[in-house]
């Protein structure tokens, strides 16, 4: 079974810094990964998403890393803001399973202090 | 509205009750998702449906849980006779036709569901 992993559980950092979000994912075969971002009681946004073939997406002030023969993925944002603060989920989609069907992390609760 | 959207927002059951969740997933998309999340937790899988097909009921916890979509648009999770580690969030999800793992899902706000 799919297991993936996100480190570290929680980060606070003041406004304005760089941040890396790590996920690892322990099958290799996967059809996607994708990173979601959670507010307090909201449902999921999806923020980017990497097809297998692909090793990197951009978008804004974020860029996704994709690494799939050691199985890890980073998320890094760039310029952090207060409005960043939220859970950042990590996800794949895995050849093994029903297309679509996604394994999640456990998240990482980012806080940004002005 | 051009968003998934789930009702009741929140529910309060008492222990042995039945519930239903709802769900309208955006017009268009053929897939949808049902995926159960604990607190502190990630979301967990439960179902899924390809139109009013349900391809994958795996993650479904036990028989007490059921789940529809008999026209390919709208969804209906239901839970018989509740017990408290039911209590969690329920989301749904919809997507287009993963033809090749290109295709993002799009999440509802979520069904909070307490159980006493």
């Amino acid at each position: 079974k799919q297991e993936v992993t996100q480190i570290p559980a929680a980060l606070s950092v003041p406004e304005g810094e760089n941040l890396v979000l790590n996920c690892s994912f322990t099958d290799s075969a996967i059809y996607n990964l994708q990173w979601f971002r959670q507010d307090p009681g909201k449902g999921l946004t999806s923020l980017l998403l990497i097809q297998s073939s692909q090793r990197e997406q951009t978008s804004g002030r974020l860029n996704a890393s994709l690494d799939k023969s050691s199985g890890r993925s980073t998320l890094y944002i760039a310029a952090s803001q207060p409005g960043d603060s939220a859970t950042y989920l990590c996800a794949v989609g895995d050849r093994g399973s029903t297309l679509g069907r996604l394994y999640f992390g456990r998240g990482t609760q980012l806080t940004v202090w002005p | 509205g051009a968003g998934v959207s789930q009702s009741p927002r929140y529910k309060v059951a008492k222990r042995g009750q039945d519930v239903a969740l709802r769900c309208d997933p955006i017009s268009g998309h053929v897939s949808l998702f049902w995926y159960q999340q604990a607190l502190g937790q990630g979301p967990e899988f439960l179902t899924y449906f390809q139109n009013e097909a349900q391809l994958d009921k795996s993650g479904l916890p036990s028989d007490r849980f059921f789940a529809e979509r008999p026209e390919g648009s709208v969804s209906t999770l239901k839970i018989q006779r509740t017990q408290q580690e039911d209590s969690a969030v329920y989301l749904c999800a919809s997507s287009l036709l993963n033809t090749g793992g290109n295709q993002p899902q799009h999440f509802g706000d979520g069904t909070r569901l307490s159980i006493l």
